[in-house]
């Protein structure tokens, strides 16, 4: 596999659940993002990881975690859901945190809270 | 806080004909990044095109070029030859760079007809 993938591709899940979803880069970068992308809205960034620490938390609710184990791998752990918080999830990374460098986005996680 | 105006939600172009797709921002800094980003209907976005504020001369690759205007603050990208793969969503962003992150436009869907 090559760039960044995410899986699942989509997922429904009820407001109860607790889901997981998955980022892997395979372009040998440091930092890696999380973002939400919801219709007619600009893409929201929710975190940022660089070297596998977390240097940005958009003021994003609890009942989404993230976490980083290392530097090809990010995941979003969700419990608690609301219906609101369905649109696409994306991932990203970039060679670095600094905002010069291009980011490379995942397909995304299409996301449906029912 | 820096922010991204693209004005027009929608477009459209007749193939291999030339269209333009604005946008302009907000910031206080003198230098900075600025990017164009394509999303096809697959969903996975890609960069177009890569702008620093510190270079006079506008940016292109093949098709894509962008009018940089800096005392107006407003980065336009031109694609020309339109061809029925350029029809997506494209996203305007702005970084002003080191440990920074990407504040994107809420976006606009260029359709191409045949």
């Amino acid at each position: 596999e090559t760039g960044v993938t995410q899986t699942p591709r989509h997922l429904v899940m009820g407001m109860t659940n607790k889901k997981s979803l998955k980022c892997e880069q395979h372009l040998g970068h440091n930092a890696m993002y999380w973002y939400k992308q919801s219709a007619k809205k600009p893409l929201e960034l929710m975190f940022v990881y660089n070297f596998k620490e977390q240097t940005e938390n958009n003021s994003v609710p609890s009942r989404f975690s993230p976490e980083c184990p290392n530097s090809s791998h990010l995941f979003l752990h969700l419990h608690t859901l609301q219906p609101e918080d369905s649109a696409l999830y994306l991932c990203a990374s970039s060679q670095d945190h600094d905002g010069s460098y291009e980011q490379y986005f995942g397909p995304g996680t299409r996301l449906t809270v029912t | 806080a820096q922010t991204v105006t693209q004005s027009q939600p929608e477009m459209s172009v007749q193939e291999a004909e030339t269209v333009t797709l604005s946008c302009t921002y907000d910031t206080s800094e003198s230098d900075y990044y600025l990017f164009w980003y394509k999303q096809p209907p697959s969903r996975q976005m890609i960069l177009v095109i890569r702008q620093e504020a510190y270079k006079q001369q506008n940016a292109t690759e093949n098709r894509f070029s962008v009018n940089f205007q800096k005392a107006a603050k407003s980065f336009s990208l031109k694609i020309s030859d339109s061809q029925l793969g350029d029809a997506a969503m494209y996203f305007c962003a702005y970084s002003p760079g080191a440990n920074s992150k990407l504040t994107f436009g809420k976006g606009i869907t260029l359709s191409v007809r045949p």
